[in-house]
């Protein structure tokens, strides 16, 4: 399996613009998970889905965030607008544990985004 | 809300020696500790994990332990080197669902 593989690897836009990133999870695995990363607030979880389903989006910072997972092997996270504050890595990452088997998250590279 | 709190934000360990990250959270619903590895540029790795009825872990150089009743864990890396120098996340999943919470990350750097 080629891994967690998100979508672009940099991305660099303009305040105002329309930001999508894109991911694919392991086959087989029913969780995917959005995070980002800042060196101010570490990693937060912003949504996770099971089996597609959006479960928990508690961690979406404001309305111009939105997380889909049309089916089990793509999920887009995406900001309009972006501000340069949206500025961090965003990682996608899925797992394939069970409330009695846990197994960890296996993390995509992820996806460097600079809002200018 | 939740957290997990994780010591030191650095370390600085000689080659050879022990590395020891220590960690600690507030919420008795955890049920599974992971910690991750962190090279420049990738993503978190899962390295090695603990459920709370275990308290120590060891795969190779590296060792977990976890106090129950003091609600802390911790990682050990015996015999460091210089290819361990990354940033180590110490991690806890919710028993009521499966959100992770991480913590803040210890930046190590093993001189040669």
């Amino acid at each position: 399996d080629a891994g967690v593989i998100q979508s672009p690897r940099h991305e660099v836009t303009e305040m105002g613009q329309e930001v999508t990133l894109r991911c694919k999870p392991i086959s087989g695995h029913d969780y995917l998970f959005w995070y980002r990363q800042t060196m101010m607030r570490g990693l937060e979880l912003l949504i996770y889905f099971n089996n597609n389903v959006p479960i928990d989006d508690s961690g979406m910072p404001e309305d111009r965030f939105s997380a889909k997972m049309p089916n089990a092997s793509f999920s887009t996270l995406k900001i309009q607008p972006s501000e340069p504050r949206d500025s961090a890595v965003y990682f996608c990452a899925s797992s394939g544990e069970t409330a009695s088997l846990p197994r960890g998250y296996t993390f995509g590279s992820g996806t460097r985004l600079t809002v200018v | 809300q939740q957290q997990v709190k994780q010591s030191p934000q650095s370390l600085i360990v000689q080659k050879g020696g022990i590395s020891i990250i220590n960690c600690a959270y507030e919420n008795t619903a955890f049920d599974y500790f992971p910690w991750y590895q962190q090279f420049p540029g990738k993503g978190p790795a899962l390295l090695i994990a603990i459920r709370p009825d275990v308290s120590e872990k060891k795969e190779g150089r590296f060792t977990i332990s976890f106090n129950k009743s003091a609600k802390q864990f911790s990682l050990h890396i015996m015999d460091s080197q210089p290819g361990d120098s990354a940033t180590y996340f110490c991690a806890a999943r919710g028993s009521g669902g499966f959100k992770t919470i991480f913590g803040a990350g210890t930046r190590l750097f093993v001189k040669a």
